[in-house]
């Protein structure tokens, strides 16, 4: 069962525009949700968590029970956050990915 | 912050042969780390859980006797592929789980990019 999506592979913006990717979840209990990011040719770091609810590099994301949604939104858009974004779930006792989603800033 | 690191970046092998990968953890104790691989342009998919001193847990469809993983101690664990074949060349990640003020939290290491010949 696809327990996280994303439902855009790619995601193109002009700069200073507000970005938002999509985290769909499925799981019973209470989530424990994340976004990753992957730069270009660097590795896959921690961007926020959902229970810290602290906003990084102007991010922020809320969960949404009752949609079961994860989004992370940005209000303006760099173009140093062109990356890969993953939404992600701990789910018994390890973390499972979405697919992933490409984000590019266009100046 | 706590590093993960990983040895090799990249190597090349041919078909047959063994390859060892090593996933380190720099600055903390890691009782778990965990094996990632990426195929281009996809997400992570994991193949298994490795916890110190013990066997490792493979995910469904993860031939444990192709993919051997060791966790020799709380900063290393290894990934050894063993008889390559070109179907096997991809990107492997580690992760090391590390108990953090809010939570536990995983860090990735760099990935090794495996091709075979």
């Amino acid at each position: 069962a696809q327990r996280v999506t994303q439902p855009e592979k790619l995601l193109s913006v002009f700069k200073g525009a507000p970005v938002e990717l999509k985290c769909n979840y499925s799981y019973s209990g209470s989530p424990e949700l994340f976004w990753y990011v992957q730069y270009s040719r660097q590795r896959l770091q921690l961007l926020l968590r959902h229970i810290s609810r602290e906003s990084i590099k102007g991010f922020t994301a809320d969960l949404n029970k009752g949609e079961t949604s994860f989004h992370l939104k940005k209000p303006f858009a760099q173009e140093e956050d062109s990356a890969m974004y993953y939404c992600a779930l701990i789910y018994g006792n390890k973390l499972v990915f979405g697919a992933g989603t490409i984000l590019r800033v266009k100046s | 912050g706590a590093v993960v690191s990983q040895h090799p970046s990249w190597v090349i092998c041919k078909s047959g042969t063994s390859v060892k990968i090593e996933c380190r953890s720099l600055d903390f104790q890691a009782t778990t780390m965990f094996w990632y691989r990426q195929f281009p342009k996809q997400s992570l998919m994991l193949m298994a859980t490795s916890n110190e001193g013990s066997k490792a847990t493979y995910e469904q469809g993860v031939e444990k006797d192709k993919f051997l993983i060791n966790h020799a101690s709380l900063t290393l664990s290894t990934l050894t592929v063993t008889s390559a074949h070109p179907e096997d060349s991809s990107f492997y990640i580690c992760s090391a789980r590390r108990n953090w003020r809010e939570g536990e939290t995983q860090y990735f290491g760099p990935g090794t990019r495996l091709l075979v010949l």
